[in-house]
């Protein structure tokens, strides 16, 4: 089972360049998330999308973008990268709905460096 | 302001005794927590959660308690093994388990580095 899938695993930039993080998952979730964690700090919610279409703000959007095209993927686009962007990016995705519907499953992370 | 408080960074224990993790949070909205565990290099893989209505569930060597006059949570983890060395996150929601609420995601805490030693 694949579950969430994210790419590239590992990435360097520098000051002002762009970049996308890729995520898809194949549980057929109807609910997806961005989120980044910075050392020594919990989880902090960028953007989310609670279906095809349908995307909206979380804690930290700024400086980044996000659309939902299809159910299975959750592209996370970085504008004009900077140091405070460096950082562990975690794409996610839960249910939505029912008894474990707020259980949100993880992808394995990429590491972003902004130099 | 932090939601959701986890007061200990690293937490050590021995190979066999019970381990207990613990977390407070302020926001009265919550009423779904989960507790998840992140290996260095991984993602967070969901561990156990606990609905509002509930104040302990069980499953396995895992057990979470919920003290809602308190707005505190814990996590034991009985007898702990060398496997379970990990950093642990505590997470709330606000949207409601049967609603299909929580589109805004969980609210986590800084995380409680466990140390199993032998």
């Amino acid at each position: 089972n694949a579950g969430v899938t994210q790419t590239p695993k590992f990435r360097i930039l520098k000051i002002g360049q762009s970049m996308t993080l890729q995520c898809t998952q194949d549980m057929n979730h109807n609910y997806m998330y961005w989120y980044r964690q910075d050392p020594g700090m919990g989880l902090k919610l960028i953007y989310y999308s609670v279906g095809a279409g349908i995307t909206d703000k979380g804690e930290v959007p700024n400086g980044y973008n996000v659309s939902r095209s299809t159910t299975e993927d959750f592209p996370l686009r970085l504008e004009l990268a900077a140091p405070s962007q460096t950082s562990v990016y975690f794409c996610a995705s839960s249910y939505g709905t029912g008894v474990s519907g707020n259980t949100i499953y993880f992808g394995e992370g990429s590491w972003l460096t902004v130099v | 302001d932090q939601q959701v408080k986890q007061n200990s960074p690293s937490l050590s224990v021995q190979e066999g005794r019970i381990s207990i993790l613990n977390c407070d949070y302020t926001n009265s909205m919550f009423d779904y927590f989960l507790w998840y565990k992140k290996y260095p290099a991984e993602g967070p893989t969901f561990l156990i959660s606990i609905s509002s209505i509930k104040d302990k569930n069980e499953d396995g060597r895992f057990t979470v308690f919920l003290n809602k006059s308190a707005k505190h949570l814990s996590l034991h983890i009985v007898p702990s093994q060398p496997g379970d060395s990990a950093v642990y996150f505590c997470a709330a929601s606000a949207g409601g388990m049967y609603s299909g609420g929580g589109a805004d995601g969980l609210t986590f805490g800084k995380g409680t580095h466990l140390i199993i030693q032998p």
